[in-house]
């Protein structure tokens, strides 16, 4: 089945760097999505994504939809502890009734 | 809103057993769906229902059954339960817009199922 590669796969960074993390696959999506996941938690969406070359922002968070509609990178900018834990994003294929494929996740931990 | 309600929280199971997930939304969305969360593997699709009476497979539903007979509830029925099935189950529900795929917006709190 389709296979989306997230990388990197953890991420240990000082309160205030910025962080980037991106998404890629070999098929073409009509929408990505990021989501957020906390311990013990189900995801939340953070940013969704309906075409390619949208750049969409949500506070820190900033989240582009690739040109060739096979990657999509996320960016947060100065970091603060509460943005530890797991993102993940998701592709949604055309005429998929709205079924997602998931990345594996990028593990984040914040020193402060 | 309550939003999206799992039951139960956590749960062993003893092998060949079955049990039903159970899932319920308040926020009247037609799409509903099911995953299953393993370490390392990211969310995979079990089920699906783009409404009431409608139900569809995913990427992995062996071993798996569902029904939607009304909007609300969408629950997952574990026929013989397996050790493969040890996983976090969440349901999810969207809103469809016309015209366009519904979009995955809320997820449940997840169920922990253990299979001895």
């Amino acid at each position: 089945g389709q296979q989306l590669n997230q990388s990197p796969q953890s991420m240990f960074i000082q309160e205030g760097e910025d962080v980037s993390m991106n998404c890629t696959s070999s098929s073409i999506f009509n929408t990505w999505l990021w989501y957020k996941q906390d311990p013990g938690e189900g995801p939340v969406l953070l940013i969704a994504l309906y075409k390619a070359g949208e750049l969409t922002s949500n506070g820190r968070l900033t989240a582009q939809f690739g040109i060739t509609r096979k990657d999509s990178f996320l960016n947060i900018s100065a970091s603060i502890p509460s943005d530890v834990g797991i993102y993940f994003c998701a592709g949604q294929l055309g005429g998929s009734q709205g079924n997602l494929i998931f990345g594996k996740g990028t593990k984040l931990s914040v020193k402060p | 809103n309550a939003g999206v309600t799992q039951t139960p929280k956590f749960q062993v199971l003893k092998t060949g057993q079955s049990m039903t997930l159970q899932c319920a939304q308040d926020m009247n969305h037609e799409y509903m769906s099911w995953y299953r969360q393993d370490p390392g593997m990211g969310l995979r699709l079990i089920h699906y229902s783009v409404g009431a009476g409608i139900t569809d497979q995913g990427e992995v539903p062996n071993g798996y059954n569902v029904s939607r007979s009304t909007t609300e509830d969408f629950p997952l029925r574990l026929l013989s339960a397996a050790p493969s099935q040890t996983s976090v189950y969440f349901c999810a529900s969207s809103y469809r817009f016309s015209g366009l795929p519904p979009l995955t917006q809320y997820f449940g709190p997840g169920t922990r199922l253990t299979v001895l």
